[in-house]
């Protein structure tokens, strides 16, 4: 079964304005990982964020983790049209972190 | 660096016949991970090699799958024989030693079995 479950599974925004996407997990992780994939290519990594950290920024990128309940979220502020795209999270898990579980996406699209 | 490379991008086959898709990963990277991509079953892992010695291969979904890595500059996936349901995008990545790493994708083979 997927370890990393996002939600929602489609999200439809307006250019500028923010996004917000969530993961839940089921095991104890070494770190979890965005990845951005654009139709019809590879999945390009966005951001990591390790167990011990609660939050990072990378540009217009946020993410959050929480452990005790065991989810994650990205939120990418003044969207635009070229972020449309589908986003995973993945899981590194404690113990086996060689390796990653990655869900099966959100689609994000941003109008113009 | 030209990223990972895997060839061919397309392959459109027969059921029955042998495919083989290559990855070249990134000059440096330990670690070469196959997945497979499809609507109904999302990313999957197949196999993952470090130093080029197979590691996990829990995914492999039947015999009829089998990879390899030679050296560290070049690996394998085959499948023998195809079938429809093989039909998918299929992804090679790789990435360096340390436990936080990212991986880098390749662009991925659609394969089709008809």
């Amino acid at each position: 079964s997927q370890q990393g479950e996002e939600d929602p599974q489609a999200l439809s925004i307006q250019e500028g304005e923010n996004a917000t996407m969530n993961c839940s997990y089921k095991t104890s992780i070494n770190n979890l990982q965005w990845y951005r994939q654009n139709s019809g290519r590879g999945l390009v990594h966005l951001i990591l964020i390790r167990s011990n950290e609660r939050e990072k920024h990378s540009g217009r990128l946020r993410v959050t983790l929480d452990t005790s309940k065991k989810s994650s979220s990205l939120l990418i502020t003044a969207s635009r049209a070229a972020d449309t795209a589908s986003y995973f999270c993945a899981t590194a898990q404690t113990g086996a972190n060689s390796k990653l579980t990655f869900g099966k996406g959100i689609t994000l699209s941003v109008r113009p | 660096d030209a990223g990972v490379i895997q060839s061919p991008r397309h392959e459109v086959t027969e059921m029955g016949q042998e495919v083989t898709l290559r990855c070249k990963p990134i000059s440096g990277h330990d670690y070469l991970f196959w997945y497979r991509q499809t609507m109904m079953r999302g990313l999957e892992l197949l196999i993952y090699f470090n130093n080029n010695v197979p590691i996990d291969d829990s995914g492999m979904p039947e015999d009829r799958f089998s990879a390899k890595m030679p050296n560290a500059s070049f690996s394998t996936l085959k499948i023998q024989p195809s079938e429809p349901r093989d039909s998918a995008v299929y992804f090679c990545a790789s990435r360096g030693q340390g436990g936080y790493n990212e991986q880098f994708f390749g662009p991925g083979t659609r394969l089709t079995v008809l």
